[in-house]
């Protein structure tokens, strides 16, 4: 149980053009959606913070228009890659609080290259 | 505020022997802390988490770390790698009264884990 599905695992796509990664919770409900941003040998950095049904809380330092969050359903949020350039080429990874003794369970990740 | 140091960024050990990856934290109040698995190119599975329960606490993989307040450490322990166990594992914490109800999650800078035959 507790399961985020992160789409796609891996997307290639043109310089100038958006890009849309979907992270879906299948077996719960998530008011809250955290996106992250890893770089190669990195740790993970928090980008943003999801919120059903209001703006995302963006962190310092994170361009809110080149990254645009969408949470529209309790199992939905999704993270828009605009103008993409091959600087915002990066492993993003999402996660929920599953509100359980689980905890925190993340999705798989997207490996986004901007050619 | 709460932050987390893993103290080694890489450790290499040999297949059957103890692992150790050791994590300290800091935070304002009683933290969560997490231990957290990465494979290649993969997302992150939970190895073990301490919210103020068992100091000891058991995870899955035979992993299991403590919680020392006293010495602000949560340190992961395995008695014998497996090949398997190489991999990217991230010390998290989190503090549920931070910024909003669930609590960020802050985390360490990584350890790999290399294991050789």
């Amino acid at each position: 149980g507790a399961v985020v599905s992160q789409h796609p695992s891996r997307v290639i796509c043109k310089s100038g053009t958006s890009v849309k990664i979907e992270c879906r919770s299948l077996d719960f409900q998530a008011t809250t959606m955290f996106w992250y941003r890893q770089f190669p040998k990195k740790s993970l950095m928090l980008m943003a913070t999801s919120n059903e049904g209001s703006k995302a809380t963006y962190e310092q330092g994170v361009e809110k228009d080149k990254f645009l969050i969408n949470h529209a359903s309790l199992t939905l949020s999704t993270l828009t890659v605009t103008s993409a350039h091959p600087e915002d080429s990066s492993f993003y990874i999402c996660s929920a609080n599953t509100g359980t003794g689980i905890g925190y369970t993340f999705g798989s990740g997207t490996r986004l290259t901007v050619v | 505020a709460q932050s987390v140091t893993q103290l080694d960024s890489h450790v290499s050990v040999s297949e059957g022997t103890p692992v150790l990856l050791r994590c300290n934290y800091s935070s304002s109040y009683s933290p969560s802390l997490f231990w957290y698995v990465q494979h290649p190119n993969k997302g992150l599975q939970l190895l073990l988490k301490y919210t103020s329960a068992a100091t000891l606490v058991k995870g899955i993989n035979g992993f299991e770390a403590e919680f020392k307040k006293s010495e602000t450490s949560f340190h992961l322990t395995k008695p014998s790698a497996h090949m398997s166990d190489a991999a990217e594992y991230f010390c998290v914490v989190s503090d549920p009264r931070a910024t909003d109800s669930w609590g960020k999650l802050q985390f360490g800078a990584g350890t790999q884990v290399v294991v050789t035959p």
